[in-house]
Order: C-alpha cells, then structure tokens, then sequence
C-alpha cells in the first residue's frame, strides 16, 4: 500500500523559506510512471495545485508561484520536498503531498495522498 | 488559467437520494477532468478520472460523466459515509486547477 507522510515545521516567519519533506513507502521514488506532487488547501481560497517533480529532474510548477518554489527529490531517503521562499500569511494552508501516475499522459491525476501539514506563517 | 465552476456550492440530501454536482470549465478540456472527495480533517480522495472512470474500489454509486466544458457528477442512494465535499479538477492545462467544491450535508 503506497503511503505518503509529510513533515516539517508547522510555523514559519514572515519572509522566511518553507520546508516541507514528504516521505513515501509502497512505490519507489525512481518509478519513471510517476510525478511527485504538492498541492495546498486555504481555508477560504479552495485547493492550489503547487507543481510536481519527477525523479528524472523534470519539475512543473504553479506559475503564481514559480518564483519562490523549487521541488525536488531524494533518491537515496525516498523523499521528495518543496521550499517555498519569501512567504507571507497568504501561504498559510495545510499543505498535500501526492502521488500522480500520469507522468506518461503529461500528469494531472493524484492517486494517493499524505494526510496533510498545517503550516501557519506569522510572527 | 482554466476556471472550474461547480454547482451548486452546497446541497442538503437524505439517505438513499440521488444527488447530482456540476463542474464547468472555462474552456475546453476534453475528458481530463478528475472527482475527489474529501472528508473532515482528511485528505482528499480520488474518485474518477478521465470524466467517467471509476477508481478501483469506490462503489458504483459513484459515477461522472461529461466532456468539453460541462461535467456531471452523480451519487446513487447516498449512504451515510456519503456526506462530506466534493471537488472537481482538470488536468487539462498547467496550471491544474480545481473547482470550489459542493458540500453535501445531511438533510
């Protein structure tokens, strides 16, 4: 059964960077059929698909937000992570890590989900 | 970007109804449009991809339909672990975008 776990700090400061790692088990984070994705919840503004990275290195992202996030991987722990820089209380959500087995058919579809991490920025 | 619009935005049903939700997209996006369900406190859950199929597992009472721009979303005799909210999402175009969602309350 493929799971998914994100962890990081829940709150950040004003104009500092937010780190966040998802740590997957059940699915290898080499299988070329998958991209490894984030998407965000506000309370108010809905779901924000954030970008997705595959392990090869290709990345896509959300182009509102493709200024101050980067998403990678790591191969050797079976994780993959988001740094979002320069956040505001607007990037306060609960943010998703997912799996998306639509790498072949330009990607878009999220099987499995971690449960979510409530990142709060303030001072 | 594609808009998503669902209606309605909530919906009051009882045991054993027949619900439907619509998803409108901005423009068209062939069948690349997904169902999620999501409960309180928890993540959301894949229902149907592709407009109209059903992931392995979910009930049949579950169905979608719809391409182009104009999507249905249908729940046969609703059960009690029915009620919570459903998003649509398209994977059209980057960026991937969902609609508003349709909670769904008991009556």
């Amino acid at each position: 059964q493929v799971q998914l776990q994100e962890s990081g700090p829940r709150l950040v400061r004003p104009s500092q960077t937010l780190s966040l790692t998802c740590s997957v088990s059940g699915d290898s984070i080499t299988n070329g059929d998958n991209y490894w994705s984030w998407i965000r919840q506000h309370p108010e503004r809905g779901l924000e698909w954030i970008g997705f990275v595959h392990y090869s290195g290709i990345t896509y992202y959300n182009p509102s937000l493709k200024s101050r996030v980067v998403i990678s991987v790591d191969t050797s722990k079976n994780q993959f992570s988001l740094r979002l820089n320069s956040v505001t209380a607007a990037d306060t959500a609960v943010y998703y890590c997912e799996r998306d087995p639509t790498m072949a058919t330009a990607g878009g579809r999220f099987d499995y989900w971690g449960q979510g991490i409530p990142v709060t920025v303030s001072s | 970007d594609i808009q998503m619009t669902q209606s309605p935005s909530s919906l009051s049903a009882s045991v054993g109804d027949r619900v439907t939700i619509t998803c409108q997209a901005s423009q068209d996006i062939s069948n690349y449009l997904n169902w999620y369900q999501q409960k309180p406190g928890g993540a959301p859950k894949l229902l149907i991809y592709d407009a109209s199929s059903l992931v392995r597992g979910v009930p049949s009472r579950f169905s979608g339909s719809g391409s182009g721009t104009t999507f249905i979303f249908t729940i046969i005799n609703l059960q009690p672990e029915d009620f919570a909210t459903y998003y649509c999402q398209q994977q059209d175009k980057i960026p991937i975008t969902f609609g508003q969602g349709t909670k769904l309350e008991l009556k």
